[in-house]
């Protein structure tokens, strides 16, 4: 079955710092990946997405995410940590197998601190 | 290009009275997805129409129940709330059911079962 992993509730980074927020997954095909950011009391926005090509993706706010099959991992990553990047963020997987339905992970919450 | 619009934004409710939200998507996208949102359980999937059809269908009672109109736009319909209703109801759009298509949310209507 599918499913995505996000093995850390909550991230504490300091403001100017290089920021990692994990993701791993398993999927039966060719894995299309999307990271997403909720802000309090708000929808969730797209941030970048993993299709093919390039394992270096990059986004929407400075963020980028690193592809590795071998590790089966999509993890997200900043080279400068900004306070206002405090929110939660959600690693989501498809493949051919899934009928279409994004398979979504717990959820990291990042707190920048000044 | 408008987002995705949900409403109400909030709704207080009476256990055991029904309550019907409604998700406008993007225009031109004709998948629309419904999720629940809760501190506990994370993001749950609840169902996704396309083109006025159900395609998929998360594990939630019967008592939820959805449609999706010739417009696209998608009204979700809980009977016979429980406080365990209670959550963030977040509805998505997509352009297609492309595998790297990603989704668009609308910000949420906030349910409280009283």
């Amino acid at each position: 079955a599918q499913s995505v992993a996000q093995p850390e509730d909550q991230v504490n980074v300091a403001e100017g710092n290089p920021l990692t927020v994990k993701c791993t997954y398993s999927v039966s095909g060719n894995p299309y990946l999307f990271w997403y950011v909720q802000y309090p009391n708000r929808g969730l926005q797209f941030l970048l997405k993993y299709i093919t090509g390039d394992n270096l993706v990059k986004g929407s706010y400075g963020f980028e995410a690193e592809f590795n099959k071998s590790q089966t991992s999509f993890h997200l990553k900043k080279p400068s940590a900004l306070v206002s990047d405090s929110a939660l963020y959600f690693c989501a997987v498809r493949d051919s197998t899934s009928n279409y339905q994004l398979i979504w992970g717990a959820g990291t919450k990042l707190i920048i601190k000044p | 290009k408008a987002g995705v619009t949900q409403t109400p934004r909030y709704l207080i409710k009476t256990r055991g009275q029904q309550v019907t939200l409604s998700c406008s998507p993007i225009s031109g996208h004709r998948s629309v997805s419904w999720y629940q949102q809760t501190p506990g359980q994370g993001l749950q999937f609840l169902f996704e129409y396309f083109s006025e059809t159900q395609r998929n269908k998360g594990n939630f009672p019967g008592r939820f129940s959805g449609r999706q109109f010739s417009n696209s736009r998608s009204e979700m319909n809980v009977s016979t709330l429980e406080l365990g209703d209670s959550a963030l109801y977040l509805c998505a759009s997509s352009p297609t059911r492309q595998l790297n298509t990603e989704a668009f949310f609308g910000q949420g209507t906030r349910l409280t079962v009283v």
